[in-house]
């Protein structure tokens, strides 16, 4: 399989479920990330991973796991219906300069009851 | 704060040209980007422009000037295919992707 891979690609969960987003990318990149892609709205950068973990104020219901550079994890807590929105993945070779360019995943497409 | 304006939606006819236009007021920039996203799908790159001009690849081009502060996409020979949003975004100076909502192109034959 090549590029990046995430599962599931849909996922309902109620508000007091605990649930878990994969992602795995086949590029030997260094960097991945996740992304919050809500409707009508701007793509919102959630975590950066590069050697250490950079969080973008994110609340704390959300909590990421990047066990090597080939695979990250989301992994959800007691989420609000607000919360509802598509989840991408990406990754770069490099993250802080240059021209990486992101490569993304298909997106888990979550829905909150 | 930092923003980047592109239209909601856009329609065009197969065969036809369309162009997108992407404006921006960021702290800084290190670079623009277009990316191509279909319903459902995974956003796809599109093209890196970093210096004033235009950059042509197929049917696509992208145009920057850092002086407006103005970017453009422009698709030639419209094909139904080409019906997808397209998301602007741009580097700042702390090397963050900032994106636009982006822009759904509707080509109806």
């Amino acid at each position: 399989e090549t590029g990046v891979t995430q599962t599931p690609r849909h996922l309902v969960m109620g508000m007091t479920n605990k649930k878990s987003l994969k992602c795995e990318q086949h590029l030997g990149h260094n960097a991945m990330y996740w992304y919050k892609q809500s409707a009508k709205k701007p793509l919102e950068l959630m975590f950066v991973f590069k050697e250490q973990t950079e969080n973008n104020s994110v609340p704390s219901r959300f909590s990421p796991e990047c066990p090597n550079s080939s695979h990250l994890f989301l992994h959800l807590h007691t989420l609000q219906p607000e919360d509802s929105a598509l989840y991408l993945c990406a990754s770069s070779q490099d993250y802080g300069g240059g021209t990486e360019t992101q490569y993304f995943g298909p997106g888990t497409r979550l829905l909150v009851l | 704060g930092q923003n980047i304006d592109q239209p909601t939606e856009m329609t065009a006819t197969e065969g036809a040209i369309v162009q997108i236009n992407c404006t921006y007021q960021t702290s800084g920039f290190n670079g623009l980007f277009w990316y191509q996203q279909h319903a459902g799908e995974a956003p796809t790159f599109l093209s890196y422009n970093v210096l004033d001009g235009l950059e042509e690849k197929g049917r696509f081009s992208s145009f920057l000037s850092r002086s407006k502060g103005y970017s453009y996409l422009l698709l030639k020979e419209l094909q139904m295919k080409d019906s997808a949003s397209y998301l602007c975004a741009v580097r700042d100076s702390n090397y963050q992707l900032i994106w636009g909502a982006g822009t759904k192109l509707i080509i109806k034959p």
